[in-house]
């Protein structure tokens, strides 16, 4: 079985660009969540996706935001870049419901310069 | 809000030692989930164990096992016969699901080190 997968592995933008990261996740997984990854702040929540549609939100300004498509990938969209954004961003599904536990895919490190 | 703390940012042992994570959570509700993850260099997080709060057995996965205390609020996780593999940073994460939503709420990390 195919673990979740995350694209691009490495990003490098310029502030004030957006970003686009994709996240597919283990077959049959309904619920993906987002969380940033920074030495500072550690692992954050972003939201949770699970049948398109958000059911969970983190403490992010409005320029993240996130959608799932009717084949449970999921996006997340990031605009406006600013330099503090710059972090592994990682992506996690599970089967959703009870089946909390979360799988996570090996990340997307986002650089702002 | 729920908190999880990692009083060790660093540990280091020798191969075949015994070492315990400790984790501390704070929280107010009675059913959530407790997991310890594990991210080597590589950067892919990996779940390593999980309990069930509402479990009074400890969960077990062949060398790694926990000690929780419910009223303590303390999750440690034990990793026996510990192998060079085991260097990684592991994570404490505490859990729950609000009408069916899920969100996991992680600690700082312990830098986990296995000399040869």
């Amino acid at each position: 079985k195919a673990g979740v997968t995350q694209t691009p592995r490495y990003l490098i933008k310029t502030r004030g660009q957006q970003v686009t990261l994709s996240c597919s996740p283990i077959s049959g997984h309904r619920s993906v969540s987002w969380y940033q990854q920074t030495p500072g702040q550690g692992l954050q929540f972003l939201f949770e996706y699970f049948s398109e549609t958000q059911r969970n939100k983190g403490n992010f300004p409005g320029r993240f935001s996130g959608r799932q498509f009717s084949n449970s990938r999921s996006e997340m969209n990031v605009s406006t870049l600013e330099l503090g954004d710059s972090a592994l961003y990682l992506c996690a599904s599970s089967l959703g419901g009870q089946g909390l536990g979360a799988f996570f895919g090996q990340g997307t490190r986002l650089t702002v310069v | 809000a729920q908190t999880v703390t990692q009083s060790q940012p660093e540990m280091s042992v020798q191969e075949a030692e015994t070492v315990t994570l400790s984790c501390t959570y704070d929280t107010s509700e009675n059913n959530y989930y407790l997991f310890w993850y594990k991210q080597p260099p590589s950067r892919q997080m990996i779940l390593v164990i999980r309990q069930e709060a509402y479990k009074q057995q400890n969960a077990t996965e062949n060398r790694f096992s926990v000690n929780f205390q419910k009223a303590a609020k303390s999750f440690s996780l034990k990793i026996s016969d510990s192998q060079l593999g085991d260097t990684a940073m592991y994570f404490c994460a505490f859990g729950r699901i609000i009408q069916g939503a899920q969100k996991l709420v992680f600690g700082q990390g312990t830098r986990l080190t296995i000399n040869p």
